[in-house]
């Protein structure tokens, strides 16, 4: 396992389709998070899970927006009836936590999305 | 207020200079903090950790004073490899929220020969 792997690495898409992204974290790791990111501006939270469980959400997730993690290993982030305002980077990361200890996030290469 | 705000940058210095870094958060209840490296178009990557008592990683000085919410990191003898934007991190800690990091909008740096 050398890491966190994100498919796809790039999606164009056309307006009011939706986009399905994967995320596989590094397999001892029990949270997983995603974020968005835009030029010029630092990864914004969008959701997190704790082994199978969601734990917290960002304002940021529409309604559109939907993340699962079935089996507490990958996660899928969805976007139904994509908007140009989606095109961003959408990175995963996952993270071990014990306790109170939160150890730093290894983040995956992201997935570039592009709405057309 | 942004929850955590950075000198905006970007930053050019030659080959050797000492630069530093300042960041703010709005959040008294944070608990951890981190400053990350991301090159462009590549992913965030942990740089360091911060602790209350300063720490040192070779060329690198982070330093936090949780009295006036305020994080630094000091880069020595720069190189043309440190060339890349500076993420600074917070953890927040409060009612529910007890795992997403908070990010600023990071400082670019440019290191030239």
């Amino acid at each position: 396992d050398t890491g966190v792997s994100q498919n796809p690495r790039h999606k164009i898409t056309k307006r009011g389709q939706n986009v399905t992204f994967r995320c596989d974290p590094i397999s001892e790791h029990n949270r997983l998070y995603w974020y968005r990111q835009t030029l010029g501006q630092g990864p914004e939270f969008l959701t997190y899970f704790q082994n199978e469980a969601q734990l917290e959400k960002s304002r940021l997730l529409s309604d559109r927006f939907s993340a699962e993690r079935p089996k507490g290993s990958f996660s899928t982030l969805e976007i139904q009836r994509t908007e140009q305002g989606d095109s961003a980077m959408y990175l995963c990361a996952s993270s071990r936590r014990r306790g109170t200890a939160n150890y730093g996030y290894t983040f995956g290469s992201g997935t570039r999305l592009t709405v057309v | 207020r942004k929850e955590v705000e950075q000198d905006p940058g970007p930053f050019n210095v030659p080959e050797g200079a000492t630069v530093a870094f300042n960041c703010t958060y709005s959040n008294s209840a944070s608990q951890s903090f981190f400053w990350y490296r991301q090159d462009c178009r590549k992913e965030p990557k942990l740089l360091m950790s911060v602790y209350s008592s300063g720490n040192e990683d070779g060329r690198f000085t982070a330093q936090l004073n949780r009295a006036s919410q305020y994080i630094s990191l000091l880069i020595r003898d720069s190189k043309l490899s440190d060339s890349a934007t500076y993420l600074c991190v917070v953890n927040l800690n409060y009612g529910g929220s007890q795992g997403n990091l908070i990010f600023g909008k990071g400082t670019k740096l440019s290191v030239k020969p």
